[in-house]
């Protein structure tokens, strides 16, 4: 498997430009998330879908931000307009659960490589 | 989900053992203790996780102390290719989101 994809790995634009993100998940996982990350903030989980069905978007910073996940293969993470404060690195990540030992599985986030974003 | 506390830097010779410590005192009965790391420039990797006790694979080992209120990653002999940038994380794990605190940015040196 070729891990998870995601596109463009790098992108410069200037304020106020839409700016779409995008992922392709590992095949046979049915969990998606979106992480942003900065020198000042850490690592932030945006939101997240279950079955294509976002679960939980309390990390997304305000209306400019959306993410769809229109089926199981593929997601944005679309910015509309974009500021420079949202210059970072976008991370998506996918997983799925792998059944019980005891209480749990190891439900193991698998990172892809990150689009660096660049607003001007 | 339980807040962590981990040193924000550590060295390690080459070869040595880096162990790698994390405060996890507020932790609950249902939540696991799972690392993390980052290499430069990549996503995060997931390294272990564990409950109660002691965890070993082929990357590291994980020693929860008997009250769960902390933790400790072992590297057994670090090379120059585990400097990184190292997660501790709980969390209760029927749900599945990760929420990443500072880490402990970790030096292997020659």
């Amino acid at each position: 498997d070729a891990g998870v994809i995601q596109s463009p790995r790098h992108e410069v634009t200037e304020m106020g430009q839409e700016v779409t993100l995008r992922c392709k998940p590992i095949s046979g996982h049915d969990y998606l998330f979106w992480y942003r990350q900065t020198m000042m903030r850490g690592l932030e989980l945006l939101i997240y879908f279950n079955n294509n069905v976002p679960i939980d978007d309390s990390g997304m910073p305000e209306d400019r931000f959306s993410a769809k996940m229109p089926n199981a293969s593929f997601s944005t993470l679309k910015i509309q307009p974009s500021e420079p404060r949202d210059s970072a690195v976008y991370f998506c990540a996918s997983s799925f659960k792998r059944g019980f030992r005891g209480l749990a599985g190891k439900n193991e986030q698998f990172f892809g490589p990150g689009t660096r974003l660049t607003v001007l | 989900d339980a807040k962590t506390t981990q040193p924000p830097s550590m060295d390690c010779a080459e070869g040595r053992a880096a162990n790698l410590p994390c405060n996890h005192s507020t932790i609950s009965g249902n939540e696991y203790v799972y690392w993390y790391r980052q290499i430069h420039s990549q996503g995060p990797q997931y390294i272990i996780h564990g409950l109660k006790n002691n965890e070993t694979n082929e990357m590291a080992s994980l020693i929860i102390t008997e009250d769960r209120k902390s933790s400790t990653l072992i590297l057994p002999h670090a090379t120059l290719r585990d400097t990184a940038v190292y997660y501790c994380i709980v969390r209760v794990d029927l749900g599945n989101q990760f929420y990443f605190g500072t880490g402990t940015s970790l030096t292997v040196i020659p």
